[in-house]
């Protein structure tokens, strides 16, 4: 298995608060993105990373900011946390050679109420 | 844009039967990937192909098979006899071929529950 560990994997937090979600990797791998799932959307992109201090917006990047500033670290966090922010997070790498296979972590599953 | 269309939102079989789940794709790129991923009731994401645009010959592992077909934009997964353990959330998706990295565009899913 894939050397990624998000952390936590489970939180509950209220509205308005800041909330920071952990992706770690072991496998050296350039690309770190960040996804939520939500029912009837399956998985869309938050943010996703090219190298350290890289970073670009996905698809629904609004409220979310990102940071990376070690290879195996890709920080996702909410400013402040809204209830339409309640979602499986998950993070995933994906390798430098061109078009591996992108390898996902366990989900952190975060309540806001 | 890119987009994934599974139209099977919910699936119900019998233990033993054949099932096929259907994934149409859409993209303006002439290279690109094809994924099919597996969550089980655990939650985890499990990989099951990965496959170019190139590359258009069908694929069986086991009692998975695969078909690709460009003519119709459309990436379907067949389970052969199919079993409990197959119980799951299916996802396809699609990734640019641009840059090696691999964002993923993601169908809505399609959940398979296998009666025994």
């Amino acid at each position: 298995d894939a050397g990624i560990t998000q952390s936590p994997r489970h939180k509950v937090t209220e509205t308005g608060t800041p909330v920071t979600l952990r992706c770690h990797q072991t496998e050296n791998h350039r690309y770190m993105y960040w996804y939520r799932q939500d029912p009837g959307h399956g998985l869309r992109l938050i943010h996703y990373s090219y190298g350290v201090k890289d970073t670009d917006k996905g698809e629904v990047s609004d409220g979310y900011s990102v940071s990376r500033s070690k290879t195996e670290d890709f920080l996702l966090t909410l400013e402040s946390a809204t209830s339409s922010q309640t979602s499986v997070y998950f993070c995933a790498i994906s390798g430098s050679q061109a078009y591996t296979e992108a390898f996902f972590g366990q989900g952190t599953r975060l309540t806001v109420v | 844009a890119q987009k994934v269309t599974q139209a099977q939102t919910e699936i119900s079989v019998v233990e033993k039967e054949d099932v096929t789940l259907d994934c149409v794709y859409e993209t303006r790129d002439t290279t690109y990937y094809l994924f099919w991923y597996k969550q089980p009731p655990s939650g985890e994401l499990v990989f099951l192909i990965r496959r170019n645009s190139f590359d258009e010959q069908n694929e069986i592992s086991g009692r998975y098979s695969w078909n690709f077909q460009k003519s119709t934009s459309s990436f379907n997964f067949t389970i052969t006899a199919s079993q409990v353990v197959d119980s799951a959330v299916y996802f396809c998706a699609l990734s640019e071929a641009r840059g090696g990295s691999e964002k993923l565009v993601f169908g809505k899913g399609t959940k398979l529950t296998v009666n025994p």
